[in-house]
C-alpha cells in the first residue's frame, strides 16, 4: 500500500520569505511523485512532478521541489512567498510498478497563508 | 487545455434520494476517477475506471457507484443518499500511464440534509 504524510495542517510565512511544505511518502517500489494547489471554491491545479533524473524539479508559479529518496522526503519549495500563494497544497504519490489506471494516493493537505 | 466539466457546482438533496453527478472530459483520456474531499481528511479515492464500461472501487466505495457508458463521461451515483455523504466530489481524468498527471474538474458540493 502507499501513502502520503503532509506533517503540517498549516505553515504560515511573511511575504518575500521563502517557503516549505513538506511531505514524506511510502511505496513498495519507486515512486511518482506530484503536487497539486486548491485555491477557495475551485478543483486542484497541478503543480509539478519528479518522474526520475534531477531530484530538483521545477514547476508552475515559481514552484519547485526536491526529491530525496533516503528520507522519502518531497518537499515543496518556493525562494520568495507571494500573497497569492496563500491556498490549499496537496503531494500525492503513485508506485511506478501501476500502471497508472488508479490514480493517485494524496496527503491530507496543508493551508499555505501568506502574510503581507 | 484539457477540460474536465462536473455538471453541478452546489447540489442540495435529502436523505433516501437517489443522486447523480456527472462528468465529461474532452481530451481522449483512457483513465478517469472520482474523489470525494473532507477537511482533514483529504482526497479519497471512490471509483475509477480504465475504459468504456470497465469500472474498479477505490478505497471508499460503500454507498456509491459508477457508469461509464462512454470514453469521455463518468457518473458517480448515490443509490440512496446519507447526511454522511455531505462532500465536496471531485471528478479527475488521466492518460494512460503511471507517470500522467490527473486533470480535475472544479468539484460539486453535495449537501445531504
Amino acid at each position: 500500500a502507499q501513502s502520503v504524510a503532509q506533517p503540517e495542517d498549516q505553515v504560515n510565512v511573511a511575504e518575500g520569505n521563502p517557503l516549505t511544505v513538506k511531505c514524506t511518502y511510502s511505496v513498495s517500489g519507486n515512486p511518482y511523485l506530484f503536487w497539486y494547489v486548491q485555491y477557495p471554491n475551485r478543483g486542484l491545479q497541478f503543480l509539478l512532478k519528479y518522474i526520475t533524473g534531477d531530484n530538483l524539479v521545477k514547476g508552475s508559479y515559481g514552484f519547485e521541489a526536491e526529491f530525496n529518496k533516503s528520507q522519502t522526503s518531497f518537499h515543496l519549495k518556493k525562494p520568495s512567498a507571494l500573497v497569492s500563494d496563500s491556498a490549499l497544497y496537496f503531494c500525492a504519490v503513485r508506485d511506478r510498478t501501476g500502471g497508472g489506471a488508479d490514480g493517485l494516493t494524496f496527503g491530507k493537505g496543508t493551508h499555505l497563508i501568506i502574510q503581507p | 487545455d484539457v477540460k474536465v466539466t462536473q455538471s453541478s457546482r452546489y447540489l442540495v438533496k435529502r436523505t433516501g434520494e437517489k443522486v447523480f453527478l456527472e462528468c465529461v472530459q474532452d481530451m481522449d483520456h483512457e483513465n478517469m476517477f472520482w474523489y470525494r474531499q473532507d477537511p482533514g481528511l483529504g482526497l479519497r479515492l471512490i471509483y475509477f475506471s480504465y475504459d468504456v464500461k470497465m469500472k474498479e472501487k477505490g478505497d471508499i466505495p460503500e454507498g456509491y457507484s459508477v457508469s461509464r457508458e462512454k470514453k469521455e463521461r463518468f457518473s458517480l451515483i448515490l443509490e440512496s443518499a446519507s447526511t454522511n455523504q455531505t462532500s465536496m466530489y471531485l471528478c479527475a481524468s488521466s492518460p494512460s500511464g503511471a507517470n500522467e498527471k490527473l486533470f480535475f474538474g472544479s468539484g460539486t458540493q453535495l449537501s445531504v440534509l
